[in-house]
């Protein structure tokens, strides 16, 4: 079975500076899917940023880009010029390729604060 | 286009009783998903439902069970009530075509408070 870890309960930055939050799984599959997810206040799941394992190259959207590390199972999310609106929770997810669906498997979530 | 509905937002019962919680799909949207949301346990995967068809299921009791309808729509149930059920149950819906990563879209979830 698939785990994912996140090691950092809490995270706070500066505004307009950049954080970086850590991510780590664990698969024994070669192909999947890993994507973080923002639940602010108002609990509604939103997607920030999503990768392949099949691609090398490091997704990027606007002000959110990972560092994905196959060989190490690491996944981390870097969010810079930070914006008030970024504080919420951040989950970690992976989704497998081989089952069929839509299960993701969830990190702890990361809370982080935006500082003004 | 209205996004992932769920109903009812909060809701308050008692030890033993039972619920059952409705999700919305976004419009043409076949693929529906119930998620467990606790301080303790975190987001543990309950089930998924496409064409009206259990597709995946997470390692939960009998006593959750769900359904899908013609139109997409998805109802959880959980019945004789314990207080570990307390938690924010999230549905989420995704277009589920072969071969394409649908994105998951999310409600805003069911604050289910047993007492």
């Amino acid at each position: 079975a698939q785990t994912v870890t996140q090691s950092q309960p809490e995270m706070s930055v500066q505004e307009a500076e950049t954080v970086t939050l850590s991510c780590t799984y664990d698969t024994s599959e070669s192909d999947y899917y890993l994507f973080w997810y923002k639940q602010p206040p108002s609990r509604q799941m939103i997607l920030v940023i999503r990768q392949e394992a099949y691609k090398q190259q490091n997704a990027t959207e606007n002000r959110f880009s990972v560092n994905f590390q196959k060989a190490a199972k690491s996944f981390s999310l870097k969010i810079s010029d930070s914006q008030l609106g970024d504080a919420a929770m951040y989950f970690c997810a992976y989704r497998s390729v081989k089952t069929s669906g839509s299960r993701l498997t969830f990190g702890e979530g990361t809370q982080l604060t935006v500082n003004p | 286009k209205a996004g992932v509905t769920q109903t009812p937002r909060y809701l308050i019962k008692t030890r033993g009783q039972q619920v059952t919680l409705s999700c919305s799909p976004i419009s043409g949207h076949r693929s529906v998903s119930w998620y467990q949301q606790t301080p303790g346990q975190g987001l543990q995967f309950l089930f998924e439902y496409f064409s009206e068809t259990q597709r995946n299921k997470g390692n939960f009791p009998g006593r959750f069970s769900g359904r899908q309808f013609s139109n997409s729509r998805s109802e959880m149930n959980v019945s004789t009530l314990e207080l570990g059920d307390s938690a924010l149950y999230l549905c989420a819906s995704s277009l589920s075509v072969p071969g394409v990563t649908g994105e998951l879209f999310f409600g805003e979830g069911s604050r289910l408070t047993v007492l």
